[in-house]
């Protein structure tokens, strides 16, 4: 069984268009992430979400908003999607925000705006 | 804020060559350290971690990396390279309550 799983695993959209990414994890964790992975391949956070807090890089636009329905799950929706969206983005998640905790990874979602 | 520096962005080496890449980070503090691989086309993988104790860490695939508390390093090795390591390393690190700060990562082609 997949302990982080994203869909789609590839997302072709147009200028403009809303899209959403889902992220599930398996592994019982409490804290999520989405992470951006920008064509010379340099991880960002964008946020982290553990059912109490969500924490935002203020960097992100806020077109990009993530939704939880519950700790398994941390979706992510981007609005008026632009051609600098265009990465891979990847869903995490680990046991807690403190120490000895490692990230688990999704297998990413290849963005392409068009 | 914690930042994470790669020494190298490329790194080409033929097969059994031996492997040393370099990671620094910024802040100290209590820190965990990982270095996470990234096959062509995939996901991330963790190699190895360190938490606590011993600071010479192994992981997977014949990888080790040593934490240098006082050069805030954390340099993976590996003795002889083979050409399915060829990927993308990351060095990560996290500090207590914080997010995992990635480097920039390097990139590895062993060539056969």
């Amino acid at each position: 069984d997949t302990a982080v799983s994203q869909t789609p695993k590839y997302l072709v959209t147009q200028m403009g268009n809303d899209k959403s990414i889902k992220c599930e994890q398996n592994l019982g964790h409490d804290t999520m992430y989405w992470y951006k992975q920008d064509s010379k391949k340099f991880l960002k956070i964008m946020f982290s979400y553990n059912n109490k807090e969500l924490i935002i890089n203020e960097t992100v636009p806020n077109r990009f908003s993530p939704k939880s329905p519950d700790k398994a799950h941390l979706n992510l929706h981007i609005n008026s999607l632009e051609l600098g969206d265009s990465a891979v983005y990847f869903c995490a998640s680990s046991q807690g925000a403190g120490e000895f905790t490692e990230a688990f990874f999704g297998q990413g979602t290849r963005l392409t705006v068009v | 804020a914690q930042s994470v520096s790669q020494h190298n962005h490329h790194v080409i080496l033929s097969e059994a060559a031996s492997l040393e890449l370099g990671c620094n980070y910024s802040y100290g503090g209590t820190v965990n350290l990982f270095w996470y691989v990234q096959y062509p086309g995939q996901h991330l993988q963790l190699l190895l971690k360190y938490f606590s104790g011993d600071p010479l860490v192994k992981g997977i695939k014949g990888f080790e990396a040593e934490f240098i508390k006082s050069k805030f390093s954390f340099n993976l090795r590996k003795p002889s390279v083979q050409w399915s390591d060829t990927a993308e390393y990351f060095c990560a690190v996290k500090n207590y309550g914080q997010n995992f700060v990635f480097g920039p990562g390097t990139r590895l082609s062993v060539l056969p």
